[in-house]
């Protein structure tokens, strides 16, 4: 069973440009959410959805945005970057919202503002 | 505000060892706790769990115990090895209220010596 896939592995962005990160889901799983980490603010929710509704929203701007497809697949969109974004995000699935089920993480998308 | 605390950035530990990470929480809706194991470079790896109706999780080295009226968990790895040595994340989240992101303690990196 293939696990969770983030693309890109990395990536380099100038300020004020805009950035598209991709998220495909362990197949059956229906939830996706991401996470910003930062060696200072450690792991950070973002969003999350569920059957292409965003269910959960973090603390972070509305430049941050995401959306998921009806596979599941998701992505998330940051706009107008700042330096501070500079950062490794996540994407994780799990089976549901409502079971106790783990959420497995990809290997994330290293994002480098410049 | 924190609400999932691990308190200790870093431990070492000679290898055969107990190491025992710590992790305190202030939501008292949290009713699932999960602990993520992260090498450099790759997504967080599930490790263990334990709904808020148990006290004890075991799993081969790996213990997870949680104290609800100190709102504490920890988790104890007998015997440490050396390929233990990463960052250990403690992560929380209420299911019974349908939040399904986890939140996220800034990690412990624990270093097993040989």
């Amino acid at each position: 069973k293939a696990g969770v896939t983030q693309t890109p592995r990395y990536l380099i962005k100038t300020r004020g440009q805009q950035v598209t990160l991709s998220c495909s889901p362990i197949s059956g799983h229906r939830s996706v959410s991401w996470y910003q980490q930062t060696p200072g603010q450690g792991l950070q929710f973002l969003f999350e959805y569920f059957s292409e509704t965003q269910r959960n929203k973090g603390n972070f701007p509305g430049r941050f945005s995401g959306r998921q497809f009806s596979n599941s697949r998701s992505e998330m969109n940051v706009s107008t970057l700042e330096l501070g974004d500079s950062a490794l995000y996540l994407c994780a699935s799990s089976l549901d919202l409502t079971a106790n089920t783990e959420a497995f993480f990809g290997q994330g998308t290293r994002l480098t503002v410049v | 505000d924190q609400q999932v605390k691990q308190n200790s950035p870093s431990l070492s530990v000679q290898e055969g060892r107990i190491s025992i990470l710590n992790c305190d929480y202030t939501n008292s809706m949290f009713d699932y706790f999960l602990w993520y194991k992260k090498y450099p470079a790759e997504g967080p790896t599930f490790l263990i769990s334990i709904s808020s109706i148990k006290d004890k999780n075991e799993d081969g080295r790996f213990t997870v115990f949680l104290n609800k009226s100190a709102k504490h968990l920890s988790l104890h790895i007998v015997p440490s090895q050396p390929g233990d040595s990463a960052v250990y994340f403690c992560a929380a989240s209420n299911w019974g209220g349908s939040q399904g992101n986890l939140i996220f303690g800034k990690g412990t990196k624990l270093s097993v010596k040989p």
